[in-house]
């Protein structure tokens, strides 16, 4: 059974980081892409950034929202991906979810974790 | 600029159906989406796929009711015999280099 499950969000003060694990079972992690998105509360699904896999040269690409200040990264050895999120603001309050990306089409979600940035 | 847009809201009484709209931008009528549903209070799961040529693959244990297909720039998701479950947000999804793109959903209620 594929599964993906996020940890790491809390509540964090602005301009301060915080980084997300994503930890996936079911499936070979290192064969595929991972996608990070976001839900702010009450609104709809915004793309934050993904990582390609190593045989795809695990690079990474970002909305223009995060750019800069978000960092993927992941480590195949452990089946576990990362968000770094640094410099955070106020609008980065959201539910974060992981996603299995399958050439485009994001094919499995985790649950999410909730970041709340907030004095 | 790659961009799908969808209306905010459908309704069809329980057993009937409902079919959901998502347009491609302009210069983009060739691009596959994807249909996710979030239910109230759930994280999202994905539907399924649906290509240019109307052609689908659904995901794992995803209800015959649920179909897709497509026509130009549109593509569509319609789901039949509605169960009160179904009430739900739904996401169209797609891709292009370097990038992902969701509309804004849909919130099909069930009458």
């Amino acid at each position: 059974e594929v599964q993906l499950v996020e940890s790491g969000g809390g509540l964090v003060q602005p301009g301060r980081s915080l980084r997300l694990s994503c930890t996936v079972s079911g499936f070979t992690f290192g064969d595929y892409a991972m996608s990070w998105v976001r839900q702010a509360p009450g609104k709809g699904l915004e793309w934050v950034g993904f990582i390609r896999s190593k045989a795809y040269g695990g690079t990474t690409e970002y909305a223009a929202s995060v750019k800069g200040r978000f960092t993927i990264s992941r480590d195949d050895s452990k089946s576990i991906g990362y968000l770094q999120m640094n410099s955070l603001k106020t609008e980065d309050t959201a539910v974060y979810y992981c996603t299995r990306d399958l050439s485009g089409e994001l094919d499995y979600w985790g649950q999410g974790t909730l970041v709340t940035v907030s004095s | 600029q790659l961009v799908v847009t969808q209306s905010p809201s459908a309704s069809a009484s329980l057993g009937a159906s409902v079919k959901l709209t998502c347009t491609l931008s302009s210069g983009h009528s060739i691009y596959a989406i994807a249909w996710h549903q979030q239910q109230p209070e759930k994280g999202p799961r994905y539907l399924m796929k649906v290509n240019s040529d109307g052609s689908h693959s659904k995901g794992d244990g995803i209800p015959a009711r649920f179909s897709g297909s497509s026509s130009g720039a549109e593509r569509y998701l319609t789901i039949s015999s509605l169960q009160s479950e179904d009430e739900a947000d739904y996401y169209c999804q797609t891709w292009g280099t370097g990038i992902q793109v969701f509309g804004g959903g849909t919130k099909v209620t069930v009458l």
